[in-house]
């Protein structure tokens, strides 16, 4: 049971570029979120997904879009990545609408 | 708009001492509370959490108490080890606001002196 796992750890893009991070749990959850977390702040929710085929805005949304086509996989992509959306990218999952399991973090740099 | 904040950044205790973390809260619909640990280069991991009908809930060597009439949670590390040295999170949720939200606060840095 691997739990909450993310690919890349690490990437380096940049200004213009598109990627996509993968966040994949083996835990049969049916909530997920994507956050980004900032030196001396909080993680802020960037989209979340209640289920399958289901996605939702959270609080900083844009610049960014979600797919959650598999129960086990959501995913974040970046179209045109911009300097300011270097950060650290956590993924978690949720049975319920509690306790939330995180995985380990993607580092993106954009230069 | 609304958050869970922190009344301090950081906090230095002795190996073996008890540690206590604080952390002010303004959404008084808050349902549920829980408390997170980060290691360095690592994701947030599940301390304990507690339920706005509950006041107080203990762990292994964790304590959280929950006063809702001031609207503050605390975290009680009891014999502090240098395992403990992380940054710790609360965070909130309001049932009857977004799904799953969790708020979080900007976390405070726990060291641990040997």
């Amino acid at each position: 049971n691997a739990g909450v796992t993310q690919t890349p750890k690490f990437r380096v893009l940049k200004t213009g570029q598109s990627m996509t991070l993968l966040c994949a749990q083996d835990m049969n959850h049916e909530y997920m979120y994507w956050y980004r977390q900032d030196p001396g702040m909080g993680l802020r929710l960037i989209h979340y997904s209640v289920g399958e085929g289901t996605t939702a805005k959270g609080e900083v949304p844009d610049g960014y879009n979600v797919s959650r086509l598999k129960k086990q996989n959501f995913l974040l992509g970046l179209e045109s990545a911009a300097p300011s959306q270097t950060s650290v990218y956590f993924c978690a999952s949720s049975p319920t609408l509690e306790t939330q399991y995180f995985g380990p973090g993607t580092r993106l740099l954009v230069l | 708009g609304e958050s869970v904040g922190l009344h301090l950044p950081t906090l230095s205790v002795q190996e073996g001492d008890n540690s206590i973390i604080n952390c002010a809260y303004s959404n008084s619909a808050s349902d549920y509370f829980i408390w997170y640990k980060q290691e360095s280069g690592k994701g947030p991991q599940f301390i304990i959490d507690i339920r706005s009908n509950m006041d107080k809930r203990q762990g292994q060597r964790v304590t959280v108490l929950l006063n809702k009439t001031v609207k503050h949670l605390s975290l009680q590390i009891a014999a502090t080890q240098p395992g403990d040295s992380a940054v710790y999170f609360c965070a909130e949720n309001h049932y009857g606001g977004s799904q799953g939200n969790l708020i979080f606060g900007k976390g405070t840095k726990l060291s641990v002196k040997p």
